[in-house]
């Protein structure tokens, strides 16, 4: 069983429109990381949501950690071709670091 | 930010012989490396937590007896795929992790695709 779930798996949408994406858990974390990846890459760090209902943003990503620490939420403003990418959510357990199940995105022009 | 590399960046192979896949970090020294294999179209899944100078600790369902690794220095670690059949065929992703201060921040190398044929 995977411990975060991501939602949707995939989104497909054109220029210009907004999107949120979701990692959700029964699981309580005390911080959780978003990472996007684009083809034939690795995996690059975005951003880190530490407290509980924690609002961090990056340009036009608002990322946003739940109340009660067990899931978080990024949004895109106006999305661009050059959001296109896979993003990760993921948590560091045991000196590991775990990762959700992905969110592929495709954004066309 | 910090960088890690990999090498080769892809390769393709016989079925049955093996293929190393190395991994260093340029600027840092990690005494911690971590190798994950990803299929298309889904999440990175972590192999193995390799320790310099130590054995590396595989997760569950990864034979380690097929994943060689090696962490012989605090800037290169080795993944040997032993005896690799199409199934094998995936793209591996190494990361360090260095520790500057309190904070612990992991880096990810650009992945190795490997096919085997």
């Amino acid at each position: 069983t995977q411990l975060l779930e991501q939602s949707p798996q995939f989104l497909s949408i054109q220029e210009g429109e907004n999107l949120t994406v979701y990692c959700n858990s029964s699981s309580v974390f005390s911080s959780l990381q978003w990472y996007r990846q684009e083809p034939g890459e690795g995996p690059v760090l975005l951003v880190t949501v530490v407290t509980g209902g924690e609002v961090k943003k990056l340009k036009r990503l608002t990322f946003q950690f739940g109340d009660a620490r067990k899931d978080s939420s990024l949004h895109i403003t106006a999305a661009q071709p050059g959001d296109t990418g896979l993003y990760l959510c993921a948590f560091r357990g045991f000196q590991k670091l775990v990762f959700g199940t992905g969110t592929r995105l495709l954004v066309s022009p | 930010g910090a960088v890690v590399s990999q090498h080769p960046s892809w390769v393709i192979c016989k079925s049955g012989t093996s293929v190393k896949i190395e991994c260093r970090s340029l600027d840092f020294q990690a005494t911690t490396m971590f190798w994950y294999r990803q299929f298309p179209k889904q999440s990175l899944m972590l192999m193995a937590t390799s320790n310099e100078g130590s054995k590396a600790t595989y997760e569950q369902g990864v034979e380690k007896d097929k994943f060689l690794i090696n962490h012989a220095s605090l800037t290169l670690s080795t993944l040997t795929v032993t005896s690799a059949h199409p199934e094998d065929s995936s793209f591996y992703i190494c990361s360090a992790r260095t520790s500057r201060g309190f904070q612990e921040t992991q880096y990810f190398g650009p992945g190795t695709r490997l096919l085997v044929l």
